[in-house]
């Protein structure tokens, strides 16, 4: 089955700083891929995802890359806040199970 | 609901217990998964409804675990004789675009913890 790997578990980063969080999977047959961002008490949100059909997607501050090849994909986030600490989760998806596996979660924590 | 609705929020239990944990998806959404979440680590992937089709269980830990999920809307995740090793966040998910893995809404969970 599928397994994801992802890195670094904790990361800390200056206001105003980028920080990139990376993650490789196993199941070249993945074709989904998307970034969870999880709040103290709360349950995992979907802040941008990206389909194997693209190598890169941006959404304001926060972009995804991917490549196929390598079977990895990555998490940018420029000009870092406060409010983006938090605990972030890639996953990976493969369309004939529908399963969605997660990597092990990176703490960011974004010093003012 | 606007939401994947979650209940209880938090669970304290004696070891030996059966629990029941209750997840309401979005109103619509055909299907619908559970995932347990660890003390400082990933969600673990447990089982997943979709449908009408047999359940993909092969994520539930040990038969001490099972679910159900009636009329295709609410779920129920059971978990017999419970251990200390089952503490833990039981989240649940429901998705309008099954088997393909997009639009995957979380609940807030359910904070299960064993005495």
């Amino acid at each position: 089955g599928e397994n994801v790997e992802q890195h670094p578990s904790t990361l800390s980063v200056q206001e105003g700083d980028s920080a990139v969080i990376k993650c490789t999977y196993s199941d070249s047959a993945s074709n989904y891929f998307p970034w969870y961002k999880q709040e103290l008490g709360k349950g995992p949100q979907l802040i941008i995802d990206i389909r194997s059909n693209v190598g890169e997607k941006k959404d304001q501050r926060i972009a995804v890359t991917l490549n196929k090849t390598a079977k990895h994909f990555s998490l940018h986030i420029t000009e870092t806040q406060p409010e983006d600490s938090a605990v972030y989760f890639c996953a990976a998806v493969t369309s004939n199970t529908g399963k969605l596996i997660f990597g092990q979660g990176t703490t960011l924590q974004v010093k003012p | 609901g606007a939401g994947v609705s979650q209940s209880p929020s938090n669970k304290v239990t004696e070891k030996g217990k059966d629990v029941e944990l209750r997840c309401d998806p979005i109103s619509g959404h055909t299907a619908l998964y559970w995932y347990r979440q660890s003390l400082g680590q990933g969600l673990e992937f447990l089982i997943y409804f979709q449908g009408n089709s047999a359940p993909d269980k092969s994520g539930l830990p040990s038969d001490r675990f099972s679910a159900e999920r009636t009329g295709g809307s609410v779920s129920t995740l059971t978990i017999q004789r419970t251990q200390q090793e089952d503490s833990a966040v039981y989240l649940c998910a429901s998705s309008s675009r099954p088997g393909q893995g997009y639009g995957y809404t979380f609940g807030s969970g359910t904070r299960l913890t064993v005495v």
